[in-house]
């Protein structure tokens, strides 16, 4: 199993442009969630999603999308990149259920905008 | 905002050492984790106690919570210059995890 993957690992984009990363997951788990870490700071949570077809909303969800179309992938869009979103962001996956509470993360993408 | 608070926010040891990190929380948990990361990469899960445990251990991890004074520890023993890292301590209320800002750790050979 390749686990959770992310792409790009890294990208630089100008302030205002839009771009989608990517988040994979090969374990058929059907929680996914997206985090944001910024020095000093830990994880916060932007989106998460329970299932295809569900999404909500975490701690910081302004200025990102999020769609669930299939259990495997879980995209982050920036719709108008700002330099406040300058971060590491983090892909995780859980199986659902009570018992099994472990996320499992991928390699982190480094975003910086200009 | 951040549910759990780690500290110290760095912590240098020799190797062989134990390390010992606390986090606090503000809330009600179903059970806190550890998670362990290593300079540009992503977390890994070190070990989960449930609200109703009061104590675990995992190879050379210990792990205490105490729910009245919502407060966890984590005890690294015998630390090797492999745990040089940042921990982490996320508390679940469900499906959000919530992070504090981390204990990074540092162990010289």
């Amino acid at each position: 199993n390749a686990g959770v993957t992310q792409t790009p690992k890294f990208q630089v984009l100008k302030t205002g442009q839009s771009m989608t990363l990517q988040c994979a997951q090969d374990m058929n788990h059907e929680y996914m969630s997206w985090y944001r870490q910024d020095p000093g700071m830990g994880l916060r949570l932007i989106h998460y999603s329970v299932g295809a077809g569900i999404t909500d909303q975490g701690e910081v969800p302004n200025g990102y999308n999020v769609s669930r179309s299939t259990t495997e992938d879980f995209p982050l869009r920036l719709l108008s990149a700002a330099p406040s979103q300058t971060s590491v962001y983090f892909c995780a996956s859980k199986e659902r259920g009570s018992s099994y509470n472990e996320q499992f993360f991928g390699p982190g993408t480094r975003l910086t905008v200009l | 905002s951040q549910q759990g608070e780690e500290d110290p926010q760095a912590l240098s040891i020799q190797e062989g050492e134990n390390a010992t990190m606390n986090c606090s929380y503000k809330t009600s948990i179903n059970n806190l984790q550890w998670y362990r990361q290593n300079s540009g990469r992503g977390l890994v899960h070190l070990i989960l106690i449930r609200s109703n445990e009061r104590e675990k251990h995992s190879g050379r991890l210990r792990v205490t919570l105490d729910t009245s004074k919502k407060s966890s520890s984590l005890l690294i023993t015998a630390s090797r210059a492999a745990d040089t890292a940042s921990y982490f301590c996320a508390t679940d209320a469900g499906y959000k995890l919530s992070f504090g800002a981390g204990t990074t750790v540092t162990v010289r050979a």
